[in-house]
């Protein structure tokens, strides 16, 4: 596609329950990234995939979250047994190399994930 | 360890005025990219600019100019003649030999007609 695309845009769960994110990056980007933006917050690291190299999964904040990135394309995020304080934007990037290219990182429009 | 710092949380500026959003860093690789990007009401993240260590030249875009000085560790942002549609959150960010891209805190910044 055009751009990164993820889905959903919006996502309400109730607390307990587990989540899956999906982001699907720009066609040929090899790098990709998840970011997580707290209401009025900056960007907080999560994981980095870039081609077949071990992912980076040091900005994962518990052993809920965890991620996926399958055939190096597509990739999905998924929260087990979700609680409040995961409420946030969980933003997706992708770019042609791991320090980004003449256009930075592309990022998609996010999920606003809700937990109640 | 890798850190960026943007100490204007917010600023407020009457349209037309210029305005430097001030943007430091930390870092101790040699060979590191710096970026800042724009995030409007809307929540989208805009790339305004790459650059990466060794490139120490200042850029101009517009209205829009940087000022990288490696010597303070500073990668200032200046909007010349701002407008209303300026306002938004500017954020500067680091990527180093561990690419894991950091962020700053932010600087909102609102432009009042």
């Amino acid at each position: 596609g055009a751009g990164v695309s993820q889905s959903p845009s919006n996502k309400v769960t109730e607390k307990g329950k587990d989540v899956e994110l999906r982001c699907d990056p720009i066609s040929g980007h090899t790098a990709l990234y998840w970011y997580r933006q707290s209401l009025g917050q900056g960007l907080e690291f999560l994981i980095y995939f870039q081609g077949n190299s071990a992912p980076d999964k040091s900005g994962l904040p518990s052993d809920r979250f965890s991620a996926e990135r399958t055939g190096g394309s597509v990739s999905t995020l998924t929260i087990q047994r979700t609680q409040q304080e995961d409420s946030a934007v969980y933003l997706c990037a992708s770019s042609l190399a791991l320090r980004g290219d003449n256009y930075g990182y592309t990022f998609g429009s996010g999920t606003r994930l809700t937990v109640v | 360890a890798q850190k960026v710092t943007q100490a204007q949380t917010e600023i407020s500026v009457v349209e037309k005025e210029d305005v430097t959003l001030d943007c430091v860093y930390e870092t101790r690789d040699t060979t590191y990219y710096l970026f800042w990007y724009k995030q409007p009401p809307s929540g989208e993240l805009v790339f305004l600019i790459r650059r990466n260590s060794f490139d120490e030249q200042n850029e101009i875009s517009g209205r829009y100019s940087w000022n990288f000085q490696k010597s303070t560790s500073s990668f200032n942002f200046t909007i010349t003649a701002s407008q209303v549609v300026d306002s938004a959150v500017y954020f500067c960010a680091l990527t180093d030999s561990n690419y894991q891209l950091i962020w700053g805190a932010g600087t909102k910044l609102i432009i009042k007609p």
